[in-house]
């Protein structure tokens, strides 16, 4: 079963910064099987960013996803308001399986 | 807009049965995989079950494998999962979660999901 780390468990920054997120997966996943999402109190997950890179539906071109193999990194150029919230990787593998890491909350500084 | 509401949590003995229901509206249901991921208190993201878009096929996690049994009604646009012999480890918020449009013939991931269904397991 692949694993996903995500770090930092907890990011502390101010709106305007940059955040940068990172996804590690136990072994190799394809690039076009890696996905995030944002999930805020109270509402649905929703999906940010799908095939590492492209951003899905509505979803403002701040959010960068980007990375191959093992390492995956999503990027929040400048930090707005309602982009404090708790952001997930997922993989999916062909056995198959979709594989979540444990979450990194962005939150104010 | 899309729309899933989910329904049916409860709180259960270790045992016992729950069945949970997910109202979809907003696109055409049958044309899509659609699946249950859960969430228990203080943990990950799990996905649990998913099913294809004419429910002929299914698949679930190791951990549910022989106890929970997804289906969908198409005429109906819902989905369900059915549980049975729960455990405590078994609480959880569950969300019903669409399947993304296929590529290369497979769901990756998750388009749309709803905002969950609370299941305690406990005597």
């Amino acid at each position: 079963e692949i694993v996903l780390t995500q770090s930092p468990d907890i990011l502390s920054l101010s709106p305007g910064e940059r955040a940068t997120l990172s996804c590690r997966a136990s072994q190799s996943v394809s690039s076009s099987s890696l996905a995030w999402y944002q999930r805020k109190p109270g509402q649905a997950p929703r999906l940010l960013i799908y095939g590492a890179s492209s951003r899905a539906t509505g979803i403002p071109d701040r959010f960068t996803g980007s990375g191959s193999g093992t390492d995956f990194t999503l990027t929040i150029s400048r930090l707005e308001p309602e982009d404090f919230a708790v952001y997930y990787c997922q993989q999916f593998d062909s056995s198959p399986t979709w594989t979540f890491g444990r979450g990194t909350k962005v939150e104010i500084k | 807009e899309v729309q899933l509401v989910e329904s049916g949590g409860d709180l259960v003995q270790p045992g016992g049965s729950l069945r949970l229901s997910c109202a979809a509206s907003g696109f055409t249901f049958s044309m899509y995989s659609m699946s249950w991921v859960r969430q228990a208190p203080g943990k990950g993201l799990e996905w649990v079950s998913i099913i294809s878009s004419d429910g002929g096929v299914t698949f679930y996690a190791d951990s549910v494998k022989g106890r929970f049994t997804i289906s969908r009604d198409n005429s109906k646009d819902t989905l369900y999962l059915q549980m049975n012999s729960l455990r405590a480890e078994d609480t959880a918020a569950y969300y019903c979660a669409k399947g993304a449009p296929l590529r290369s013939g497979r769901t990756r991931e998750f388009d749309y999901w709803g905002q969950g269904t609370l299941v305690t397991v406990s005597s």
